[in-house]
């Protein structure tokens, strides 16, 4: 059974604070992680599939870095904005399956 | 861009009776969706597999009669809950991926089910 393990569980920033979460998992058997958002009564919205150890990906002021060899990502949120308050989930993939982390709940504050 | 839609988004029901939930891959195919349920404070968990056109492969501890996968298109996908009781209240979720896109997985809205 894949543990994936993501930190902290819940993150309360100012408008206009930069953070990050952690996604850690086991480095053995690595295929592939998503990041999502998940806001209340929507679909989770894929924002980055990374797969190559070292990889670094940005849209906009969100951006995610992958190393598959100590088994961690980070996921960055440049200058905070209220909308980005969500949930942001990670999760291993292989093959469509999906292992999720507990999630990270970031509310920014006006 | 790709979307997933699922229905009911909330159902409540009676214990003992049978609740379907579907997924729909509005603008693409799929051969292969994915259904999860989430209960109150865990993450979300990987229910079965489904397959279409073959039966559906479940995870282990998630009973195969109990919960009836059928595939029986490339965009259809419908989860029914038998014989319903508290215990199965919970939030499900399909997904499905585009044949041939990879890694690219998109959800439904997902499904409160309340049994009472």
């Amino acid at each position: 059974i894949l543990n994936v393990e993501q930190s902290p569980q819940s993150l309360h920033v100012q408008e206009g604070d930069s953070t990050n979460f952690t996604c850690s998992f086991p480095s053995s058997n690595f295929y592939a992680l998503h990041w999502y958002r998940w806001e209340t009564a929507k679909s989770p919205e894929a924002l980055f599939v990374m797969t190559l150890n070292g990889d670094e990906k940005k849209k906009g002021r969100i951006s995610a870095t992958l190393n598959t060899k100590e088994g961690y990502s980070y996921l960055y949120i440049k200058g905070s904005q209220p909308e980005d308050s969500a949930t942001y989930l990670c999760a291993l993939t292989n093959a469509g399956k999906s292992t999720f982390g507990d999630g990270t709940t970031l509310t920014v504050k006006p | 861009g790709a979307v997933v839609s699922q229905h009911p988004s909330r159902v409540i029901c009676k214990s003992g009776t049978s609740v379907k939930i579907e997924c729909r891959s509005l603008d693409f195919q799929a051969t292969t969706m994915f259904w999860y349920r989430q209960f109150p404070k865990q993450s979300l968990m990987l229910m079965a597999t489904s397959n279409e056109g073959s039966k559906a492969t479940y995870e282990q501890g998630v009973e195969k009669d109990k919960f009836l996968i059928n595939h029986a298109s490339l965009t259809l996908s419908t989860l029914t809950v038998t014989s319903a009781h508290p215990e199965d209240s919970s939030f499900y979720i399909c997904s499905a991926s585009p044949v041939l896109s990879g890694n690219t997985i998109y959800f439904g809205e997902g499904s409160w089910l309340t049994v009472v």
